[in-house]
């Protein structure tokens, strides 16, 4: 059963579209939720964490909300340099104490 | 500043080859992680060192074995591969266990024939 759970798969906007990305989770007792962009050929560079429900974090047209089921992850006037995949992830709860469960990722492209 | 480094970029094996994926950190951290990344899969953890000397299975381990040789490296062996093990891998480390703040490395594609 995926823990995560991200929406839209794909999403293409124009230049200036606000929208939102969508990250549902399963996992009780929340120990953070992060948020990741993945560039074509790179690995995953971190963006942001949220603990708790109503928390907010802003990195320029980046903004990252927390409810308690889902997060948003919402974009403000687009520039086609935001173009990457964006992923969520909650803490592995496979019986360790660390590493990360990643969603699959919504591949966001912003046209000129 | 080099942060995480992984070595080779790209390689093809045949069915059976054994190889071994290599993986530097220079930020003193604690925690080193191996993924693979999969069309429609996403990112799934293979092995972790939450410390060195210590080592955990993650989501995926079949078919893989890592050794953490120090604080700075944590290598990937496959012994046999399969046409299965086709993937991207990624290594990545962190300074204290589930921070969340992961830094990766730019990621190995490994193709089995």
């Amino acid at each position: 059963e995926d823990q995560v759970t991200q929406s839209p798969e794909a999403l293409r906007l124009q230049e200036g579209e606000s929208s939102s990305l969508n990250c549902s989770y399963t996992v009780s007792g929340l120990r953070g939720l992060f948020w990741y962009r993945q560039d074509p050929g790179k690995g995953p560079e971190f963006l942001f964490t949220l603990y708790s429900a109503g928390e907010e974090k802003e990195k320029e047209r980046l903004k990252a909300t927390l409810t308690k089921k889902e997060s948003f992850l919402h974009i403000t006037a687009p520039k086609p340099e935001d173009s990457a995949t964006y992923l969520c992830a909650v803490p592995y709860s496979g019986g360790g104490a660390d590493g990360l469960t990643f969603g699959k990722g919504t591949h966001l492209i912003i046209q000129p | 500043n080099a942060g995480v480094t992984q070595t080779p970029k790209f390689q093809v094996l045949k069915t059976g080859q054994s190889m071994t994926l290599q993986c530097a950190q220079d930020m003193n951290h604690n925690s080193m992680y191996w993924y693979r990344q999969d069309p429609g899969m996403g990112l799934r953890l293979i092995y972790y060192s939450a410390s060195e000397g210590t080592t955990d299975k993650g989501e995926v381990p079949n078919g893989y074995n890592v050794s953490r040789l120090n604080k700075r490296e944590f290598s990937l062996r496959l012994e046999s591969a399969a046409p299965s093990q086709t993937s991207v891998y990624f290594c990545a480390s962190n300074r204290l266990g589930n921070t969340g703040e992961l830094f990766f490395g730019e990621g190995s594609r490994l193709t089995v024939l």
